[in-house]
């Protein structure tokens, strides 16, 4: 089975400032990887697919990079409303299946 | 506007039973695979289960194979999760999805869970 990590599972930043996280594979997954944010007491929301296509509505602050095994998902100028913890996602084809990053949760210093 | 509605969820001693339904409005609901996701207290999510478009293919994470049976009724457009043999660890907030992206021979293209319920909360406890 394929493992999904994320670093770091936490992190506090200020407002403006450019945050990143990253999410590794344990093996080959092309570009099949979601990034997800998932705001306290709220059901989680698609921010990316395909590891770099921005989700309809999504604003466009939020970025994902990355291929294979090492991705990078950004948030150029963070915002108070992004406050939130994020997850990354890898499918499977055959059969169709899903893992879950552990997760990192975002807060405001 | 899309909704998903789960219903269900409660207080059930281990070993027991729940079906867990999800009501689906504003969308072609037959056009979706749909998915099971669940989030323990505290914890980070997990997916459950799958299932296409017309009920033919089902998928399980491996903790719930053999307890957890995901169907759908495109005539009602519903969803549901039949749980048995519950266990203290399939205590969670439930969330039906939708899946967007498509499946073909074997092959998926840009699966993503693009649309949420609230989630329904399953306890397990004696």
């Amino acid at each position: 089975d394929i493992q999904m990590t994320q670093s770091p599972s936490s992190l506090s930043a200020s407002v403006g400032d450019r945050v990143t996280i990253t999410c590794q594979a344990s093996q080959d997954i092309s570009n099949h990887l979601n990034w997800y944010q998932q705001k306290p007491g709220k059901a989680p929301k698609v921010l990316i697919y395909d590891a770099s296509t921005l989700q309809t509505g999504v604003p466009s602050r939020f970025s994902g990079s990355g291929s294979g095994t090492d991705f990078t998902f950004t948030i150029n100028s963070l915002q108070p409303e992004d406050i939130a913890t994020y997850y990354c996602k890898h499918y499977d084809d055959l059969p169709p299946s899903f893992t879950f990053g552990p997760g990192t949760k975002v807060d405001i210093k | 506007e899309v909704q998903l509605v789960e219903s269900g969820g409660g207080l059930v001693q281990p070993g027991g039973s729940l079906r867990l339904s999800c009501a689906a409005t504003g969308f072609t609901f037959s056009n979706y695979w749909m998915t099971w996701v669940r989030q323990a207290p505290g914890k980070g999510l997990e997916w459950v289960a799958n299932i296409n478009l017309i009920g033919s293919e089902t998928n399980y994470v491996d903790s719930v194979k053999g307890r957890f049976t995901i169907s759908r009724d495109n005539a009602k457009n519903s969803l549901y999760l039949q749980m048995n043999s519950l266990r203290a660890e399939d205590t969670a907030v439930y969330y039906c999805t939708t899946v967007a992206g498509s499946c073909t021979n074997g092959v998926c293209y840009s699966l993503h869970f693009d649309s949420w319920g609230q989630g329904t909360l399953v306890t397990v406890s004696s």
